[in-house]
């Protein structure tokens, strides 16, 4: 079946702008993260989602990031007056379940921001 | 604070060599495991778990062995092959989010 997409796969926008990254799960998962990968480095997790609410945001870096998840399924990050340092590539995740044993999460191919 | 991390950030193997990739740990609290594989300009791939109640698992080619005293981890993969040359990552399931180490280059050499 259909993984894990994310659009676009390559966003290039001037410092200062908005901009939004989508995400669609696997179809039935529940539960749905974000994370932000620097340049040869590891996975930061930004944010989580069980349905439509987000009961961990403790990654957020900033009040510029935000995101929303609508009928349990697409999520949109929004980043707001975008710096030079929100460069990376943003990931997302989907999994059937959320429990500490973690069920697999299944990744998207990313979306590479890219602010110039 | 707690942390997962790598002790090499390359690796390179020649084509059907064993290639072993290491992982230090030190959330002691940490009860699962996953190792994911990172292929350039897509996101990272499942590779195989381990729960803290175990030493040791065997996929295909793949084993992942976890040694709780030293709080270390490795993959182990079997006759590698140049489709294997990615970016492994090691993930600590802790606090109900996967923390991700820094990842670990391997290069499979002709």
């Amino acid at each position: 079946g259909a993984g894990v997409s994310q659009s676009p796969s390559n966003k290039v926008t001037e410092k200062g702008k908005d901009v939004e990254l989508r995400c669609d799960p696997i179809s039935g998962h529940t539960a749905l993260y974000w994370y932000r990968q620097s340049l040869g480095q590891g996975l930061e997790f930004l944010i989580y989602f069980q349905g439509n609410s987000a009961p961990d945001k403790s990654g957020l870096p900033s009040d510029r990031f935000s995101a929303e998840r609508t009928g349990g399924s697409v999520s949109t990050l929004t980043i707001q007056r975008t710096q030079q340092e929100d460069s990376a590539v943003y990931l997302c995740a989907s999994s059937s379940t959320y429990n500490r044993r973690a069920d697999t999460q299944y990744f998207g191919p990313g979306t590479r921001l890219t602010v110039l | 604070g707690e942390s997962v991390g790598l002790h090499l950030p390359t690796l390179s193997v020649q084509e059907g060599d064993n290639s072993i990739i290491n992982c230090a740990y030190s959330n002691s609290a940490s009860d699962y495991f996953i190792w994911y594989k990172q292929e350039s300009g897509k996101g990272p791939q499942f590779i195989i778990d381990i729960r803290s109640n175990m030493d040791k698992r065997q996929g295909q080619r793949v084993t992942v062995l976890l040694n709780k005293t030293v709080k270390h981890l490795s993959l182990q993969i079997a006759a590698t092959q140049p489709g294997d040359s990615a970016v492994y990552f090691c993930a600590e399931n802790t606090a109900r989010q996967l923390t991700f180490g820094s990842g670990t280059q391997l290069t499979v050499l002709p």
